[in-house]
């Protein structure tokens, strides 16, 4: 039973600490990425692995740091250094990142800062 | 600047009837085109894709149509049912983006009996 998961669902997290997000696909896809959704705006890409070992920033990456050690595991960490950190975090993975290809989502992970 | 755009943040239809959700981008060089569906509180699940080189997909009741001179593509879904109440995400694919994918910022679908 292949799919995405990412936990946990729920994260409530105190100002000024670092929270790690999990992600883990046994899809054997080789590209990961990590998306951040906000009320009434589209899905926005924090930051992109298409091979272990090696990621890059999306369109938001400040305040956010990631680990591709693992093909199956792609890790988040929100650290004090996100100036807005609650959202509903996405973490997506597609069998071949550069070329056209359809991405997989989890269920998502909604971190509330308290 | 928004690659890819959906002006309308939401959509009411009656069921059986069609719902008609638009998107247009700005980037001629996007290859490929997909259309998810979210509920809330839930990942995106993934709908219908058009490659670039063609301009109609069709699955079962979700059609997608590509007019690549005016940069638009148009999701159509017909009969429309209650379970299609949604947010629906076009996203584009830019190759020369390192493979990325670019969302529009949604259009809330109600499909009221």
């Amino acid at each position: 039973d292949g799919g995405i998961t990412q936990s946990p669902k729920y994260l409530f997290r105190k100002e000024g600490q670092n929270v790690t997000l999990s992600c883990e696909q046994n899809l054997n896809h080789d590209a990961m990425y990590w998306y951040r959704q906000d009320p009434g705006q589209g899905l926005r890409l924090i930051y992109y692995s298409q091979i272990v070992n090696d990621f890059q920033k999306g369109d938001i990456a400040e305040g956010y740091s990631v680990s591709r050690e693992k093909k199956e595991s792609f890790p988040l960490t929100v650290t004090s250094a996100q100036k807005n950190p609650t959202a509903f975090y996405l973490c997506a993975s597609s069998q071949a990142g550069r070329r056209a290809d359809t991405q997989y989502f989890g269920p998502g992970t909604r971190l509330t800062v308290l | 600047d928004q690659q890819v755009k959906q002006n309308s943040p939401s959509l009411s239809v009656q069921e059986g009837r069609i719902s008609i959700l638009n998107c247009d981008y700005t980037n001629s060089m996007f290859d490929y085109f997909l259309w998810y569906k979210k509920y809330p509180a839930e990942g995106p699940t993934f709908l219908i894709s058009i490659s670039s080189i063609k301009d109609k997909n069709e699955d079962g009741r979700f059609t997608v149509f590509l007019n690549k001179s005016a940069k638009h593509l148009s999701l159509h879904i017909v009969p429309s049912q209650p379970g299609d109440s949604a947010v629906y995400f076009c996203a584009a694919h830019d190759y020369n983006q390192g493979g990325k994918l670019i969302f529009g910022q949604g259009t809330e679908l109600s499909v009221k009996p």
